[in-house]
């Protein structure tokens, strides 16, 4: 069963660059999935914001602002969501998400703080 | 407006059964996969169980198998999750989810004695 890994927490400073990171377990590749995120704040259903599979396939949620953006680090084989310019309406829960075989993965999600 | 609604969530006694809904509207629920997601109250997102859009095939997590069963009626353009032989540690919000894009806002489901 994979595993997806996702650091608790996290701080930004308003105007700074968050990134935010997904580890994938050593059984998969994160060469191979689509990476998604999703933001969740307190009470409301998760968000989903944007897939990121590479620069010329991928996509943004409905409505997201471009300043959250995907990536990977195939060395560290993990998924990254970068959020660029954080403002104080990004403080929230984000989950990472892999579709392996007709199932969902998910990470345990990380808290991000904004200062 | 494109949106699913969960309903028929509630209290239940372990071992007891329920039957969550999830309602379409905007679009055909059976054109796609429909996924269910819960969330224990202060932890993260787990997949549950999926119908894909041919209406035959259908997962689970496994710690549900066995216990939950999806279906579905598309001339009311719903989707039910059936639950049964429930655990305390089913309790949770569970959201319904049109593949990866269109989540409901969920329904409570609590196992106690």
């Amino acid at each position: 069963q994979p595993v997806l890994t996702q650091p608790p927490s996290s701080s930004a400073s308003p105007g700074e660059s968050a990134r935010l990171t997904c580890t994938l377990s050593r059984d998969i590749n994160v060469r191979s999935y689509n990476i998604y995120w999703y933001q969740q704040k307190p009470g409301s259903p998760p968000r989903y914001l944007l897939f990121y599979f590479s620069d010329s396939h991928k996509g943004q949620g409905s409505g997201v602002p471009s300043r959250f953006s995907g990536s990977k680090d195939a060395s560290a084989n993990t998924g990254i969501l970068l959020i660029s310019g954080v403002q104080s309406e990004d403080e929230a829960d984000y989950y990472c998400m892999i579709w392996p075989s007709n199932t969902w993965v998910f990470g345990g999600g990380t808290k991000l703080t904004v200062l | 407006q494109v949106q699913v609604v969960e309903s028929g969530g509630g209290v239940v006694q372990p071992g007891g059964s329920l039957r969550l809904s999830c309602a379409a509207s905007g679009f055909t629920l059976s054109n796609y996969g429909v996924y269910w997601v819960r969330q224990a109250p202060g932890k993260g997102l787990e997949w549950v169980a999926v119908m894909l859009s041919d209406g035959r095939r259908k997962y689970y997590e496994d710690s549900v198998k066995g216990r939950f069963t999806v279906s579905g009626d598309n001339s009311k353009n719903m989707l039910y999750l059936e639950m049964h032989s429930l655990r305390p540690e089913d309790t949770a919000l569970y959201y319904c989810a049109r593949d990866h894009e269109i989540w409901g806002r969920g329904t409570m489901v609590t196992v106690s004695s």
